[in-house]
C-alpha cells in the first residue's frame, strides 16, 4: 500500500537558518504530493502541492519538488522566523483519491 | 466563520460510553473525511464520504461508525469508548471537482476516554 516517511522531529533552528525536512513515498502509479501545516491548538492547513514529476510546490517561502526517480517531497527554506515553529505533514494523493500522511515532523525556531 | 466546524471540541468520557462527535461544513463539498492524530502516528483515515449515500472505510475503522445525514453533516460515533480511542479527531473536507483534491481541515475534537 501507499506510505510516506518523514524524518523523525523535533528540529531545532535558529532564526534565519535553512531548513530541510526530508520525505520520501511508496505509491503505485502516480501520486499528487502535499506538504500540510499544522499550529499549535490548530487543523491542518495545506502549505504546498505538486502533481507530476519535476513540478516545485512554493508558498510562504517554502518549497519542494516532485523528484520521482527517488521518490522524494523534501521541503526547504531558506531562512526559517519563529512563527513558522508548527508540525510539518508530508502526504500523498493515491488512487482512490485519499491522503496517505506521514507521522509528522515538529519544528522549533528559536529567536 | 470557520468552513468546517466540529462540535465538541473537547471532550472526557468514561469507558463504554457511546460518544458522537459532528462535523459540518459550508464549502459546499461532497467529500468528507474522519481522521485521528496521535503522537508520533501522524494522521490516519477512519472513515470517508465521497458523497451522501457513499460511506467507506480507512485505515482503521473497528470501533468507529458513520453517518453522513447531509452534504454539509459527518458525524463519527463510539458504539463503546475505550481509553486507547483517546486522541485529537479531524474532520475534512474537500471538493471532487478540484484539481488538487485539496483537504480542508477542521479545528479538531480532543477527545480523553478514562
Amino acid at each position: 500500500g501507499d506510505s510516506v516517511t518523514q524524518m523523525e522531529g523535533p528540529v531545532t533552528l535558529s532564526e534565519e537558518a535553512f531548513l530541510t525536512i526530508n520525505c520520501t513515498y511508496t505509491a503505485t502509479g502516480y501520486p499528487s504530493l502535499f506538504w500540510y501545516v499544522q499550529y499549535p491548538g490548530e487543523g491542518l492547513q495545506l502549505l504546498l502541492k505538486a502533481t507530476k514529476a519535476d513540478d516545485k510546490g512554493s508558498n510562504k517561502g517554502f518549497e519542494a519538488t516532485y523528484r520521482k526517480e527517488t521518490t522524494s517531497f523534501h521541503l526547504e527554506k531558506g531562512s526559517v522566523q519563529v512563527s513558522d515553529s508548527a508540525v510539518y505533514f508530508c502526504a500523498l494523493r493515491g488512487g482512490y483519491s485519499t491522503l496517505t500522511f506521514g507521522k509528522g515532523t515538529m519544528l522549533l525556531v528559536s529567536p | 466563520d470557520a468552513d468546517v466546524t466540529q462540535t465538541p471540541r473537547n471532550r472526557i468520557t468514561k469507558t463504554g460510553k457511546r460518544i458522537m462527535l459532528e462535523c459540518s461544513q459550508t464549502k459546499g463539498h461532497d467529500r468528507m473525511y474522519w481522521y485521528r492524530q496521535d503522537p508520533g502516528l501522524g494522521l490516519r483515515l477512519i472513515y470517508y464520504s465521497f458523497d451522501v449515500k457513499d460511506i467507506n472505510k480507512g485505515e482503521i475503522s473497528d470501533g468507529y461508525s458513520v453517518s453522513r445525514q447531509a452534504q454539509a453533516k459527518f458525524s463519527l460515533s463510539l458504539e463503546s469508548a475505550i481509553p486507547n480511542q483517546t486522541a485529537l479527531y479531524f474532520c475534512a473536507t474537500s471538493d471532487a471537482q478540484g484539481a488538487y483534491n485539496e483537504q480542508f481541515f477542521g479545528p479538531g475534537t480532543r477527545l480523553t476516554v478514562l
